[in-house]
Formats: C-alpha cells, sequence, structure tokens
C-alpha cells in the first residue's frame, strides 16, 4: 500500500515565478492538508481539502492556492514566489471519519528554495 | 487560536529515558498527536491521546492532561536511531487540522 507521495522533492525557483507541488494521498483517505516548514519549525497549517473545496484555511495570503482532483489528489500552487517561501511542503492525508478520530500520514515532503 | 510550546533541544545517552514536555493552549481541543521527524524526513505518527491519561506503545509512551494543556512523550531505553525531532501538534474542535510546536531536538550519544 503506497503512503502520501508527493513530487518533485526539491525544486529551486526564483523570485517571482510559480509553482505547482502535487500530492497523492494514502489509498482510502479523501482528505488532503498542506502545511508550511521553514527550517528549525514546526509545520505550519496553509489549508485542507475534501470533497475537492477547500474547507479551512491556515494566515497564509491569497498567492498560496490549491486544487483536490476526483481522485482525492491535490496540487498547492504558489504565485510571486518570495524568498521567504523557502521551505519544506508537507502533503497530509487523513480519513474524515464522523465516528472514530485518525491520525494524518505525511508525505516525504516538497523542498522548495527560492533564489 | 492555539498556542503550541515545546523545549527546543535536549541530549540524552544510549539506553536512558528521555521525557519531552509540551504545553499548549487551545479554543478547542480534539486530541494530541506526538510524531517524530528525521532530518529531511517526513513527520512519522508516534501517539496519540484524546483522554486525560498514560497511553504506552512499546518503549514510547505518551501522557495528556486537559485540565492542564500538557503533554509529555516519554521515549525508554534510548536507541542512536532516536534522535531526531519530535513535534507535538493539537487538533483543534470540529476540524482536521493539526497545530504543531516547533519541535523538540532529541541527540542520542554514545
Amino acid at each position: 500500500d503506497a503512503g502520501v507521495t508527493q513530487s518533485p522533492t526539491h525544486l529551486i525557483k526564483t523570485r517571482g515565478q510559480q509553482v505547482t507541488l502535487r500530492c497523492s494521498p494514502k489509498s482510502g483517505h479523501d482528505t488532503v492538508s498542506w502545511y508550511q516548514q521553514a527550517l528549525g519549525q514546526g509545520p505550519q497549517f496553509i489549508f485542507q481539502y475534501y470533497e475537492e473545496e477547500e474547507r479551512q484555511r491556515g494566515n497564509f495570503p491569497d498567492r498560496f492556492s490549491g486544487h483536490q482532483f476526483p481522485n482525492y489528489s491535490s496540487e498547492l500552487n504558489v504565485n510571486a514566489l518570495l524568498l521567504g517561501d523557502s521551505a519544506l511542503y508537507l502533503c497530509a492525508s487523513s480519513l474524515v471519519d464522523r465516528v472514530s478520530n485518525t491520525e494524518a500520514f505525511f508525505g516525504q515532503g516538497t523542498r522548495l528554495t527560492v533564489v | 487560536g492555539q498556542n503550541i510550546d515545546q523545549p527546543t533541544e535536549m541530549t540524552a545517552t544510549e539506553g536512558a529515558i528521555v521525557q519531552i514536555n509540551c504545553t499548549y493552549q487551545t479554543s478547542g481541543f480534539n486530541g494530541l498527536f506526538w510524531y517524530q521527524q528525521h532530518a529531511g524526513e517526513a513527520p512519522t505518527f508516534l501517539s496519540y491521546n484524546v483522554l486525560d491519561g498514560l497511553e504506552e506503545k512499546g518503549r514510547f509512551s505518551s501522557f495528556l492532561s486537559r485540565s492542564k494543556g500538557y503533554s509529555y512523550l516519554l521515549l525508554k531505553e534510548l536507541q542512536m536511531k532516536d534522535s531526531a525531532s519530535y513535534l507535538c501538534a493539537v487538533r483543534g474542535k470540529g476540524n482536521n487540522r493539526l497545530a504543531f510546536g516547533k519541535g523538540n531536538q532529541v541527540v542520542v550519544i554514545p
């Protein structure tokens, strides 16, 4: 059973450019969350997708947008890149279960460097 | 909002026991998670507490006191491979988002 997979693993972009990161959730999971982790910090919640809609959003500007496809995979788009956007971007998948709670499984992340 | 606080770094000897603390303030609580993260890798799930008390899982145990907004992760019989960052994360009520602390870097020495 494949876990959460993210692509690409590493990426270098120039300030002002746009980037798209991709995530395939763990088999059977229907919810995808994106996190940004700066060096030496804990992950910060960006947003969460369920049923192809953005359900929750953290304190990130509109330059950060996303999408979820019918097969539950997801994309994170960042426009007008800033140096401060350099970070590890983590995708986490989980299952929306009204009866019991389940932990989130993380992908290996995409290391984005903005120069 | 949520505020999660963890100490930043500790060093311990192989075979020893180490306790990593986490305090939190949150407007709604729906569980506390501990994750292990090796450098450059994804966080991996260690434990989950939603009720007060101790959860034991092999060499790892986690404790929760909701009234005190406090949790700890206990690592027993430390091994070199336990050198990693340990992240405490709180899940809010009515949602599935996690608020993480900065993580506690544990360095295991021979």
